[in-house]
């Protein structure tokens, strides 16, 4: 069965520095999105992807987040130098259309100290 | 702006039990509704997907309801069973302007089927 996945699992960074989590959505999806999820917290909308643009951000996707789509496969939330409160679990979504099904990856941790 | 509230925040039960989750969102101007399960430290898996045009939607033990005018949804599961244990979560998708699918998530309702 054809699912997102998401590379590192798990990441540990200095602050200050740039990190860059990968993700790979399903194939014949159109639609991209990152969520992420602070510990104890409810899973929070950052941004959405369409059509190799931005369709919406968060008010928590500032100037730090950007996002990209390098080629046909791979989608990208770069965060240029981290805070501590930028530590939590980062979820990369896709769907087939603009409100249909969204199908997440198992997210990555990062970490920074 | 969307609020979702689950409660329970946390249910315990008795394995083989009958239960029921519920959801309700602020703002009933809704494209759909999906119910996630999250397990500890890991993704989320949807569950079920309800349409705003449909009132109920069910998957083996699942069954999952839509009262879009009163803002709320509830998730029934059937015979319980220890491997149902995780974390419960209810997004919603807003309808109208430039929304892209984006989901409004619940809190979750953190369940526990013991032996």
């Amino acid at each position: 069965e054809p699912e997102v996945t998401q590379t590192p699992s798990h990441q540990v960074t200095q602050m200050g520095q740039e990190v860059i989590l990968r993700c790979v959505p399903i194939s014949n999806h159109l639609y991209f999105y990152w969520y992420r999820q602070i510990l104890g917290q409810k899973v929070e909308f950052l941004v959405s992807f369409y059509n190799n643009e931005i369709s919406e951000k968060s008010e928590i996707f500032d100037d730090q987040f950007s996002v990209e789509r390098p080629d046909g496969s791979n989608f990208t939330l770069k965060i240029r130098s981290t805070k501590l409160e930028d530590s939590a679990m980062y979820f990369c979504a896709s769907s087939r259309g603009e409100n249909t099904e969204a199908f997440f990856g198992q997210g990555t941790r990062l970490t920074v100290v | 702006k969307q609020e979702v509230t689950q409660i329970p925040a946390a249910l315990s039960v008795p394995e083989g039990e009958n239960l029921v989750l519920n959801c309700s969102f602020t703002d009933s101007a809704i494209y759909n509704l999906q119910w996630f399960r999250q397990d500890p430290g890991k993704g989320l898996t949807s569950l079920l997907l309800i349409q705003s045009s449909q009132r109920e939607q069910t998957s083996g033990r699942l069954n999952a309801s839509l009262d879009k005018s009163s803002g709320r949804s509830t998730l029934y599961i059937a015979a319980s069973q220890p491997g149902d244990s995780a974390t419960y979560l209810c997004a919603v998708s807003n309808a109208g302007g430039t929304s892209y699918g984006k989901l409004t998530f619940g809190q979750g309702t953190i369940l526990t089927v013991h032996p």
